[in-house]
């Protein structure tokens, strides 16, 4: 069975610009969730899908969005893009229609911003 | 003060050595992950529990969920199990909150 598949694994953009990553999860899972690592903050929840619905949001401004396809696969989006948006992204699967279910991650995006 | 507390912030010790790493959190939570995390940036996610113990291998871990305490223990350390390890807790809005991480060091 083939892992999270996150794409592309590396982006450098300039500030003001808007990236789309994407996140193809394990086949059969139905959530897929999003987070962003850096040194300063450590790992922070974005938001989680399932069956193509925003099931939960963590504290990020509104430029950071996300959605999820009828096959599962998800794309996140980061509009007007600013220099402390540089970071790893991570999206992780899990087969779970409920909470608590165990994590399978993706290889990150490192995400640049000059 | 972070929700979720992991003690040591490092840790370095001698290969075979029994390796504990704490993690407290001062909300209310339904589950722990145990996450370990290699330089490179995978993730792996070790354990996910909400009551008891539970096994694998050389790794065990275990919780309290009225101490809102759970440990994460390595026994025969080899230098392979060096990375940074997270503990995670799913708060009572389903929501994941995770910890700093230790970084673990094992010298053959």
């Amino acid at each position: 069975k083939a892992g999270v598949t996150q794409t592309p694994r590396y982006l450098i953009k300039t500030r003001g610009q808007q990236v789309t990553l994407s996140c193809s999860p394990i086949s059969g899972h139905r959530s897929v969730s999003w987070y962003q690592q850096t040194p300063g903050q450590g790992l922070q929840f974005l938001f989680e899908y399932f069956s193509e619905t925003q099931r939960n949001k963590g504290n990020f401004p509104g430029r950071f969005s996300g959605r999820q396809f009828s096959n599962s696969r998800s794309e996140m989006n980061v509009s007007t893009l600013e220099l402390g948006d540089s970071a790893l992204y991570l999206c992780a699967s899990s087969s779970s229609d409920g909470a608590g279910e165990k994590l399978f991650f993706g290889s990150g995006t490192q995400l640049s911003v000059l | 003060k972070n929700e979720v507390e992991q003690s040591p912030q490092n840790l370095t010790a001698q290969e075979g050595e029994f390796i504990t790493i704490n993690c407290s959190y001062s909300v209310g939570i339904s589950a722990l992950h145990w996450l370990q995390q290699h330089p490179g940036g995978g993730i792996v996610s070790l354990f996910m529990l909400s009551s008891g113990k539970k096994k694998h291998g050389r790794l065990i871990a275990t919780i309290n969920i009225q101490e809102k305490h759970s440990s994460l223990h390595i026994t025969a350390s080899h230098p392979r199990d060096s990375a940074v390890y997270i503990c995670a807790g799913l708060n009572r809005d389903d929501k994941i909150i995770f910890g700093k991480g230790t970084r673990l060091h094992i010298l053959p």
